[in-house]
């Protein structure tokens, strides 16, 4: 089954630290990958989206992330990481359901505490 | 531009009672639209898929009969939680997709709480 991984719970840097933040996903082609903030009651914002092409793409608010199809992974960077970076982060994968139609399936998040 | 909003933000209910909850996409038309339910501390769990004039797709679990789905047209989708209870309290954040694109717009979600 199509699933997304994000092996870290929470994640405590200091502000102006890098960061990165893991995703793996499996399925047995290339997904649609996607990285949303969500601060707390809020909905989800769009970081950046990795569609075909150019490995490594460029998000919103400096954050960038690489895809390796060797590794699945879609791992989430940003050089210098801002107190008002604090929130809650989810990498979704686009698959493709036995049915035809398309899911967005959400790892378990990862929750980013940013020290001063 | 591609906003999402919902309405309302907060609601608190009686057990027993009904509660319907708005999701409209205020600068483009959707033609595909999602219901996502979040519990605190947790992922988003797809509920159901709604194209606008027909029947809601509803995922594995999700009784149907409980949460009605209405896809009226191409800017509103609404979620109806029928005799609500406490174990419906939850966060249900909608999203939005024009055909053809892959990406969803997002709302900000609505706070559901049943006594």
């Amino acid at each position: 089954a199509q699933s997304v991984t994000q092996p870290d719970i929470h994640i405590t840097v200091s502000e102006g630290a890098s960061l990165e933040l893991r995703c793996n996903y499996s399925y047995g082609a290339t997904p649609y990958l996607f990285w949303y903030v969500q601060s707390p009651g809020q909905g989800l914002q769009l970081l950046l989206k990795y569609f075909s092409g150019d490995t490594l793409v460029q998000g919103i608010k400096g954050f960038e992330a690489e895809f390796k199809r060797s590794q699945s992974s879609f791992n989430l960077r940003k050089p210098s990481v801002h107190w008002s970076d604090a929130a809650e982060y989810f990498c979704a994968g686009e698959f493709l359901t036995q049915g035809g139609s398309e899911k967005l399936v959400f790892g378990k998040g990862t929750k980013l505490t940013v020290n001063p | 531009g591609a906003v999402v909003s919902q309405h309302p933000s907060r609601v608190i209910c009686k057990s027993g009672t009904s509660v319907k909850i708005e999701c409209r996409s205020l600068d483009f038309q959707a033609t595909t639209m999602f219901w996502y339910r979040q519990f605190p501390k947790q992922s988003l769990m797809l509920m159901a898929t709604s194209n606008e004039g027909s029947k809601a797709t509803y995922e594995q679990g999700v009784e149907k009969d409980k949460f009605l789905i209405n896809h009226a047209s191409l800017t509103l989708s609404t979620l109806t939680v029928t005799s609500a209870h406490p174990e419906d309290s939850s966060f249900y954040i909608c999203s939005a997709r024009v055909r053809g694109f892959y990406e969803q717009y997002f709302g900000p979600g609505t706070r559901l709480t049943v006594t």
